[in-house]
């Protein structure tokens, strides 16, 4: 079993939906990272997160660290948010980064 | 402008031929690392450094190394390359671990 799981892996939306992409992590940890890549593009880091709640624009990410969950939300998504989001955690004894496997979003006109 | 530079974006070669990809951030991060992105295996961490002469294996270090003889530059090293090195390559910096990261570009190596 992976120490980060995402899901959906796969998630089709059309314009204007909520979206809600989830992380789930089995390890202790320090912080937990949203990134995000466009198809052919770049890793853009969305948030950073050890507690709570973060909002930046349209996006809204949340932590349970009790849970060890964490959530990604999209409002009023857009065909520009069409990407992969993958979830990181810094691993708790250790200075590693520990990947999700990525979820790929398709925002429909 | 606040960045992090890979050099090269696209990178052909042949198997055994040493080959070093730079990493170069002009924002002082301490921290700074190295992955690689495979189809199905996602993105996996292959060696970081905390600080300047300072740098520790990640999950996959097999058949890499670095330096970090200055805080800007993290350069990774193939010193022979075979072809199951052939993926995406990240860098990435950030004042410490739980601090947000930089990502540089990219750099997309095939080894033939």
């Amino acid at each position: 079993k992976n120490e980060v799981e995402q899901s959906p892996q796969n998630l089709t939306a059309q314009e204007g939906e909520f979206i809600t992409i989830n992380c789930s992590y089995s390890v202790g940890i320090s912080a937990l990272h949203w990134l995000q890549q466009h198809p052919g593009g770049g890793i853009v880091s969305l948030f950073m997160l050890s507690s709570g709640k973060k909002k930046h624009g349209r996006l809204i990410a949340t932590i349970n660290i009790q849970e060890k969950h964490s959530s990604l939300h999209i409002t009023a998504s857009h065909p520009r948010d069409s990407a992969v989001y993958i979830c990181a955690v810094y691993g708790g004894a250790t200075n590693k980064l520990i990947f999700g496997t990525g979820t790929l979003l398709a925002v429909q006109p | 402008e606040a960045q992090v530079t890979q050099n090269p974006r696209y990178l052909i070669t042949v198997t055994g031929k040493k080959l070093t990809v730079t990493c170069s951030q002009n924002m002082n991060h301490e921290y700074m690392s190295w992955y690689r992105q495979d189809p199905g295996l996602g993105l996996r961490q292959i060696y970081y450094s905390m600080n300047v002469e300072v740098t520790d294996k990640g999950d996959v270090p097999e058949g890499y190394k670095v330096s970090r003889k200055e805080k800007r530059n993290f350069p990774l090293i193939l010193e022979s390359p075979s072809p199951n090195q052939t993926s995406l390559y990240f860098c990435a910096s950030g004042w410490d671990v739980n601090t947000e990261a930089f990502f540089g570009q990219g750099t997309r190596l095939t080894v033939v």
